[in-house]
């Protein structure tokens, strides 16, 4: 099956610093990659969709000035915490899917990063 | 946008049990997965099923989509298999919207 990568697979930083969380798709090509964020015992929640070559769209409630999403190239894109604070201590979760017309069809997810902030 | 509703939330079974694990949206679809999350939280695969019948090994799933609804069934369940179950679908657009969730704990 496709392979997605993340990087870091955790991360503590103190509260005001900026983190940068990578997401790679390793044997396949993503122009679509998604970002979600995960509360323990909780479900995923979609945070936004990275559009390579264009910018990404935010769901409602999402700060688009604090989680800065890039993608660069059709196999990366980084999301990265800007002024990060304890409330966003969090596991984060990417995912890809294959330019369309080709496999993959679905989603597939990488293993996650988890941030404490303190 | 699209609910997805996971049924039952908790589920306790001996190793060797089967299990069935519901999923119903209150929309078309034209994508359907079902993953595991292991203790680690990564997303496991088991199925892109936007209609029909899948079959992988002791694990199989079902979609019906003219009824917006989707099963996954579990046979002769081992330890490993403990974990939480997703079912996610999507309507239009690409994104997904994830149900709540079914935690699986299979006792030895």
């Amino acid at each position: 099956g496709a392979v997605v990568s993340q990087h870091p697979s955790w991360v503590i930083c103190k509260s005001g610093t900026s983190v940068k969380i990578e997401c790679r798709s390793l044997d396949f090509q993503a122009t679509t990659m998604f970002w979600y964020r995960q509360f323990p015992k909780q479900s995923l929640m979609l945070m936004a969709t990275s559009n390579e070559g264009s910018k990404a769209t935010y769901e409602q409630g999402v700060e688009k000035d604090k989680f800065l999403i890039n993608h660069a190239s059709l196999t990366l894109s980084t999301l990265t915490v800007t002024s990060a604070h304890p409330e966003d201590s969090s596991f984060y979760i990417c995912s890809a899917r294959g330019i369309p017309g080709q496999a993959p069809y679905e989603q597939y997810f990488g293993p996650g990063t988890r941030l404490t902030v303190t | 946008g699209i609910q997805v509703e996971q049924s039952p939330p908790d589920l306790i079974l001996q190793e060797g049990a089967n299990s069935t694990l519901r999923c119903n949206f209150s929309d078309s679809v034209n994508n359907l997965q079902w993953f595991h999350q292991n203790p680690w939280g990564q997303l496991i695969n088991l199925f892109y099923i936007p209609s029909g019948t899948k079959q992988n090994g002791r694990l199989s799933a079902t979609t019906v989509a003219t009824e917006r609804y989707s099963l996954l069934y579990i046979s002769s369940s081992q330890t490993t298999d403990s974990g939480v179950y997703f079912c996610a679908v999507g309507g239009g657009s690409e994104k997904l919207v994830f149900g709540k969730g079914t935690k699986l704990t299979v006792n030895p």
